[in-house]
């Protein structure tokens, strides 16, 4: 059964960098059918994607535009884990976030995607002084 | 980005309904959308992917169906534990994005 774990701070202060990881057990991040995902979550903003890493013969990321300048999610194959840091965060990064598994099929001429299908357990990151 | 857009924002219904959630992509998406269920305080759980597929374990009178661009997810007949938040999500492109959410709640 594939769990992930989070964990890092709840309070970070303005300008400051967010950096948030999620363990994982029972995959590997290296897999090459899942890509490892950070999602956050506020009254304002609704369910939002900020970006993921993946392992295709190399290492891929996808960013979501609203954050791209700021964001970097890294694999860290050592601990089966992968990491958020945001940097120059405001009170609109105020929060919950989420680590999150999707399965992706992906060969020449085939796509099939099969959603997010493992969670964790979400953190939450209030950006104050 | 491709825009998701959800309707109703709320409904309210009773046990044993037939609830229909509608989402629509501002570009078409082929079939790639899955549906997540959300309860407070919890993470989202999937639901449906590729449009109609039922994940494992989720019981089924959860179906989906659409293609391109207009997309539904019903609930056949609404039960108490499904008294919570559904989002669609598009994975046509490689940045993914989310509906604005649709909370059925109790009548």
């Amino acid at each position: 059964q594939v769990q992930l774990q989070q964990s890092g701070p709840g309070l970070v202060k303005p300008s400051q960098t967010l950096s948030l990881t999620c363990a994982i057990s029972g995959d590997s991040v290296s897999s090459n059918s899942a890509a490892w995902n950070w999602i956050r979550q506020s009254p304002s903003r609704g369910l939002e994607w900020l970006g993921r890493t993946y392992y295709r013969s190399k290492w891929y990321n996808d960013y979501a535009v609203s954050v791209k300048s700021r964001i970097t999610i890294n694999p860290d194959t050592s601990k089966n884990q992968f990491s958020l840091q945001l940097n120059s965060v405001t009170p609109e990064d105020t929060a919950v976030y989420y680590c999150a598994r999707d399965l992706i099929a992906v060969a020449p001429g085939r796509y099939y995607y099969y959603g997010m299908d493992v969670w964790g357990q979400g953190t939450t990151v209030t950006v104050s002084s | 980005d491709i825009q998701m857009t959800q309707s109703p924002s709320s409904v309210s219904a009773s046990v044993g309904d037939r609830v229909t959630i509608t989402c629509r992509a501002s570009q078409g998406i082929s079939s790639w959308l899955a549906w997540y269920q959300q309860k407070p305080g919890k993470a989202p759980k999937l639901l449906i992917y590729a449009a109609s597929s039922l994940q494992s374990g989720v019981p089924s009178r959860f179906s989906g169906s659409g293609s391109g661009t207009d997309f539904t997810l019903t609930i056949s007949s609404l039960q108490p534990e499904d008294f919570a938040t559904y989002y669609c999500q598009q994975a046509n492109s490689f940045r993914l994005t989310f509906g604005g959410g649709t909370k059925v709640e109790i009548k």
